[in-house]
């Protein structure tokens, strides 16, 4: 299995500010995902990330609002900008496992709770 | 399309008893399957998969889920249940031929009381 670490592990943001979160795996991937999750509820996609190519976003998600970076096959960055209350919420990053006996499962990192004010 | 419900918020066992969380699943073709765990304040950990083969699958921690395509369930099971199995319990679902991005159920909060 993989192992993900991601920075910060929380943050309280002031409104109109960024953050970047960064995503650190101990292997190489292909695809890096970004979930938003509500606490207590479900997942939801951001976007894909491959390195070398732009980050492919979800219905209801823009680059402009999320801009995410994939400089190399072990490392990613999602930008939450502009931020406003509403974007308070934990951000996970994850990667599918790539080995015999771990494809398609999904390996998550620690999350970053982000709180805005 | 696809699409995985996860019909109880809520799943009160007590402790030594079996358990099992619910999940059914819509899904174009053959289905991939998972189970996810999510304890407080940590992150979601692979629990179990059904890709193909035996219809029952044995994961971490003693949990077990059974594949039935007829009623396109996928439901978690354990024999008995441990306080430190409270968790929230998610299921998930893709298409074995189609897009590579899985869905995920809301959710399942299990107690188990002591």
């Amino acid at each position: 299995s993989a192992v993900i670490s991601q920075k910060p592990s929380r943050d309280i943001c002031q409104r109109g500010t960024s953050l970047t979160i960064q995503c650190q795996v101990d292997s190489q991937v292909t695809m890096m995902f970004w979930y938003r999750q509500q606490p207590g509820q479900s997942l939801t996609l951001i976007a894909t990330a491959n390195q070398g190519s732009e980050a492919t976003y979800e219905s209801g998600f823009v680059i402009d609002k999320f801009p995410i970076s994939r400089p190399n096959l072990t490392f990613s960055t999602l930008t939450v900008s502009n931020m406003s209350p509403e974007d308070s919420s934990i951000y996970l990053c994850s990667v599918e496992g790539g080995q015999a006996g771990t494809r398609y499962e999904q390996y998550f990192g620690p999350g970053t709770r982000l709180t805005v004010t | 399309a696809q699409s995985v419900a996860q019909p109880e918020d809520q799943v009160n066992v007590a402790e030594g008893n079996p358990l099992t969380v619910k999940c059914t699943y819509s899904v174009s073709g053959n289905p991939y399957l998972f189970w996810y765990v999510q304890y407080p304040n940590r992150g979601l950990q692979f629990l179990l998969k059904y890709i193909t083969g035996d219809n029952l699958v044995k994961g971490s921690y003693g949990f077990e889920a059974e594949f039935n395509k007829s009623q396109t369930s996928f439901h978690l099971k354990k024999p008995s249940a441990l306080v430190s199995d409270s968790a929230l319990y998610f299921c998930a679902v893709r298409a074995s031929g189609g897009s590579y991005i899985p869905t995920f159920g809301r959710g399942t909060s299990l107690i188990v009381h002591p």
